[in-house]
């Protein structure tokens, strides 16, 4: 079975300042990992996707996300914040051998301060 | 180009009505899948399918939930006798194969709120 935990709900930082969303997966075959953005009233988007290929998955609007199997880890980064970007954060994790379905962690909300 | 639809955007039902939503993927999009998320939490997977195949509905949280998708594009989603706690954003998404790590393009979703 999969399963992704995200270690915090909030983040508040403030605007120019580095970004670090924290997230730790379980999965019983190869996964594939995600970082979905999803704005108020507005529909998921998706960030970035590790699928076996480099461990670090350069992303959208300058996010990040460097995948560390001996961890199973697969934490966001970005060197500075905008003010776009607070929004709610989801690290999602899938197994091809389960369909493709994507297990979602509990969300990290950004805020970002002026 | 056109994304994933879903209609209606919002929907009230008193508790016991039964409720139909609808998904229309990107066209030629061969999987489909049906998320649910409840306030303050992530989506959490109800059912897939391949074309009109319903592969996997072992999210379907009891037997008032039922999906469809007839002719492999557009998708209904159906809650009979609709109770409280069905009350979530109901998500659709779409992808264009059923390969490893294959992007899925979500819809707006449908808020459903049973009183």
């Amino acid at each position: 079975a999969q399963s992704v935990t995200q270690l915090d709900s909030h983040v508040s930082v403030s605007e120019g300042t580095p970004v670090l969303l924290r997230c730790n997966y379980s999965s019983s075959y190869s996964p594939s990992l995600f970082w979905y953005v999803q704005h108020p009233n507005k529909g998921l988007q998706l960030l970035l996707k590790y699928t076996s290929a480099a461990t670090l998955v350069k992303g959208i609007n300058g996010f990040e996300a460097e995948f560390k199997k001996s961890e199973t880890s697969f934490h966001l980064t970005k060197p500075s914040a905008h003010m776009s970007d607070a929004a709610e954060y989801f690290c999602v994790v899938s197994e091809w051998a389960a369909g493709n379905k994507l297990t979602f962690g509990g969300g990290t909300r950004v805020l970002v301060k002026p | 180009g056109a994304g994933v639809s879903q209609s209606p955007r919002y929907k009230v039902a008193k508790r016991g009505q039964d409720v139909a939503l609808r998904c229309d993927p990107i066209s030629g999009h061969v999987s489909l899948f049906w998320y649910q998320q409840a306030l303050g939490q992530g989506p959490e997977f109800l059912t897939y399918f391949q074309n009109e195949a319903q592969l996997d509905k072992s999210g379907l949280p009891s037997d008032r939930f039922f999906a469809e998708r007839p002719e492999g594009s557009v998708s209904t989603l159906k809650i009979q006798r609709t109770q409280q706690e069905d009350s979530a954003v109901y998500l659709c998404a779409s992808s264009d194969r059923a390969g490893k790590g294959d992007e899925q393009f979500f819809g707006p979703g449908t808020r459903l709120t049973v009183l």
